[in-house]
């Protein structure tokens, strides 16, 4: 048990056109989901904590009107990219928690966006 | 700001050997330390998950140990296989379970 997924696995857009990635908990319910970004050659980076039914809570340095997340169910969190720029080229992976649990987090398999 | 640190950034071994990767961090008042694989391209791995009162953890060929007083942690990897290779993230949990991640380890196996 516990699997995440993530859809898109890859997307190439146009630079000003938004992009939304969907995180999943397929056999589990996830009260928090976590989305992070991967630069080539460095670590998961924090971007934003998603808890089901309210606000997400952005990190430092994490424009919340770039990332939209919405986390609306207890299943699923989305992340939508507005108004994507060749810099937000990235690998974005989420994470989620199960409800009720201070175990480990399950990783989703990741998103790799590129934008021309 | 929670830094968390690994040592070496790279590594290249010939299959067999023992290695020893490090991970330090700066906040004693830890969670948990978890070890993750990253493959190339792909997400991650749950390998091992220390809690703070734990001292380590052993799963197979790992064994990952927990000195908090030194804000430290080893992954030992026993007769390393080119099946290994991959880069290896240390995590440090702190409130609200959010994981800080090291500064990864690339790691190379060689027949």
């Amino acid at each position: 048990g516990a699997v995440v997924s993530q859809h898109p696995s890859w997307v190439i857009c146009k630079s000003g056109t938004s992009v939304k990635i969907e995180c999943r908990s397929l056999d589990f319910q996830a009260t928090t989901m976590f989305w992070y970004r991967q630069f080539p050659k460095q670590s998961l980076m924090l971007m934003a904590t998603s808890n089901e039914g309210s606000k997400a809570t952005y990190e430092q340095g994490v424009e919340k009107d770039k990332f939209l997340i919405n986390h609306a169910s207890l299943t699923l969190s989305t992340l939508t990219v507005t108004s994507a720029h060749p810099e937000d080229s990235s690998f974005y992976i989420c994470s989620a928690g199960r409800a009720g649990s201070q175990e480990t987090q399950y990783f989703g398999p990741g998103t790799r966006l590129l934008v021309l | 700001k929670q830094e968390v640190t690994q040592i070496p950034a790279a590594l290249s071994v010939p299959e067999g050997e023992n290695l020893v990767l490090n991970c330090s961090f700066t906040d004693s008042a830890i969670y948990n330390l978890q070890w993750f694989r990253q493959d190339p391209g792909k997400g991650l791995t749950s390998l091992l998950l220390i809690q703070s009162s734990q001292r380590e953890q052993t799963s197979g060929r790992l064994n990952a140990s927990l000195d908090k007083s030194s804000g430290r942690s080893t992954l030992y990897i026993a007769a390393s296989q080119p099946g290994d290779s991959a880069t290896y993230l240390c995590a440090r949990a702190g409130g609200g379970n959010k994981l800080t991640f090291g500064t990864g380890t690339q790691l190379k196996v060689e027949l």
